[in-house]
């Protein structure tokens, strides 16, 4: 599976549009983009993925890049229990295959 | 909403003594995981089981450990004799295999962990 690079950490305000960048510029064709987050030693939480076009559900936007070398993951409205790490995780279509995490963004939303 | 449900939340053992911890994965999901996560430190993945067989593992899943599904619902992760570096959070995930128009849906949902403290 390609390998993500990802900002250390970030600050937001509360309210505000939270934009978490993600490079995978060795992605291959058949590879999703996915984001998971987690919260204080909470099991990780599936936020999102996408091929290629952009996705949106009812916590977030994905955008990825027409080359796809590259995604942001968008809380269009960032509160406080946003606070956590935001794992962008590139992997294959391939079945039971497992999730690899890095160290994440530390996003802090703060009031 | 189903979700994944993990028991114990918490467990605290003695160095060399047996652990099971307990999952009971989404109920019409077929695809089981363990992670573990050492405080501090990335979530690591463990085993993956499909079918009644470990579909795959890491270095980290040694003779010690072991995973089956003993009666169709729950599933489990077993530590024969457990060592001061197995203290950690262990995360159980289970997914769907869903296609949908030709694409595999391989979203995996996660238990809450039990933390597990070997003293």
């Amino acid at each position: 599976d390609a390998k993500t690079t990802q900002p250390t950490s970030m600050d937001c305000a509360e309210g505000r549009a939270a934009n978490l960048p993600c490079n995978h510029s060795t992605i291959s064709g058949n590879e999703y983009v996915y984001w998971y987050r987690q919260i204080h030693s909470q099991g990780p939480q599936y936020i999102i993925h996408g091929l290629k076009n952009n996705e949106t559900n009812e916590m977030a936007s994905l955008i990825i890049t027409e080359d796809r070398k590259s995604s942001t993951l968008i809380l269009p409205h960032a509160t406080l229990r946003d606070t956590a790490v935001y794992y962008c995780i590139v992997r294959t279509d391939r079945y039971g295959n497992k999730l690899v995490f890095g160290a994440g963004t530390i996003l802090r939303v703060k009031s | 909403e189903p979700e994944v449900t993990q028991t114990p939340s918490h467990q605290v053992t003695q160095m060399g003594q047996e652990v099971i911890l307990r999952c009971v994965p989404i109920s019409n999901h077929l695809y089981f995981y363990w992670y573990r996560q050492i405080l501090g430190q990335k979530v690591e993945f463990l085993v993956s089981f499909y079918n009644n067989e470990i579909s795959e593992k890491s270095e980290i899943f040694d003779d010690q450990f072991s995973v089956e599904r003993p009666d169709g619902s729950n599933f489990t992760l077993k530590i024969r004799s457990t060592k001061l570096e197995d203290s950690a959070m262990y995360f159980c995930a289970s997914r769907l295999r869903e296609p949908s128009g030709g694409a595999v849906q391989e979203t995996q949902y996660f238990g809450p962990g039990t933390r597990l403290l070997v003293l």
